[in-house]
C-alpha cells in the first residue's frame, strides 16, 4: 500500500532551526511536496522536489532522497509565525497526492 | 482576487439533511479536488475532477455526490447528512495532472458540524 510516514508533533525554540522528516512508500513517483498549515486556515504550497538534493528557498529548505524513499523539511531562524502542521505529500504514478498526517510544530520563546 | 474560494465557510445542520458547499477557482485550472480533514487533522481526498471528468472517487459513501457544472467550479453535495461527516471540507485547484508539478491551491474550507 501506499503510505507516508512523518512525526505528529515537534517542539523547537525562536532562533534555532528545526528539520522535519518524512518517508514514503508509494506506487511510483513523480515528486514530494510540502505544505504549510496554520491552524484553522488552509494548506498553502512550501516546496516541491523532484530530483535528489537540496532546494533552498529563504529560511525553509526541502531535500530528498529517492533511493531512500526519504525526504526532510528544514526551517532556519525560526519565528514564532513558524508554528503550524508541516503536511508532507507523494505525487505517486498517477499523479495522484498521497498526503501524510501532517507534523504540528509547535515554537517556544 | 481569491484565487480558490468556498461558500459557506461554516455549517451548522441536523442529522438526516442535506447540503451543499460551492466552490470557485479562478485560475484556469483543469482540475478540482474535494478533501476531508477531521479532529485529527489528517487531509484525505474525497473527489477530483478533471476537465469535468470524475477521475478520482476514494471510497467515499454515495451520500455525497460532486457537481462540476464547468472547469471553474466543483460543488459538493451530501445527503442525509451524519454526525460523522462532521470536518473541514477543503476545496482545492491544480493546473492539470499531466503536469508532474501539481501544486494544489487550496481553498479556506467549509466547517461543518451535524448535530
Amino acid at each position: 500500500g501506499q503510505n507516508i510516514d512523518q512525526p505528529t508533533e515537534m517542539t523547537a525554540t525562536e532562533g534555532a532551526i528545526v528539520q522535519i522528516n518524512c518517508t514514503y512508500q508509494t506506487s511510483g513517483f513523480n515528486g514530494l511536496f510540502w505544505y504549510q498549515q496554520h491552524a484553522g486556515e488552509a494548506p498553502t504550497f512550501l516546496s516541491y522536489n523532484v530530483l535528489d538534493g537540496l532546494e533552498e528557498k529563504g529560511r525553509f529548505s526541502s531535500f530528498l532522497s529517492r533511493s531512500k524513499g526519504y525526504s526532510y523539511l528544514l526551517l532556519k531562524e525560526l519565528q514564532m509565525k513558524d508554528s503550524a502542521s508541516y503536511l508532507c505529500a507523494a505525487l505517486d504514478s498517477n499523479y495522484q497526492l498521497i498526503w501524510g498526517a501532517g507534523t504540528k510544530l509547535i515554537i517556544k520563546p | 482576487d481569491t484565487a480558490v474560494s468556498q461558500t459557506p465557510k461554516y455549517l451548522v445542520t441536523q442529522m438526516g439533511n442535506d447540503k451543499s458547499i460551492k466552490c470557485e477557482q479562478n485560475l484556469g485550472h483543469d482540475t478540482m479536488y474535494w478533501y476531508k480533514q477531521d479532529s485529527k487533522k489528517f487531509l484525505k481526498i474525497m473527489f477530483s475532477y478533471n476537465n469535468k471528468e470524475l477521475i478520482i472517487n476514494e471510497t467515499v459513501p454515495n451520500r455525497f455526490s460532486p457537481k462540476s457544472p464547468d472547469k471553474a467550479h466543483l460543488n459538493l453535495h451530501i445527503n442525509s447528512l451524519e454526525l460523522g461527516d462532521s470536518a473541514v471540507y477543503f476545496c482545492a485547484s491544480s493546473q492539470g495532472l499531466q503536469d508532474s508539478y501539481n501544486e494544489q491551491f487550496f481553498g479556506p474550507g467549509t466547517r461543518l458540524t451535524v448535530l
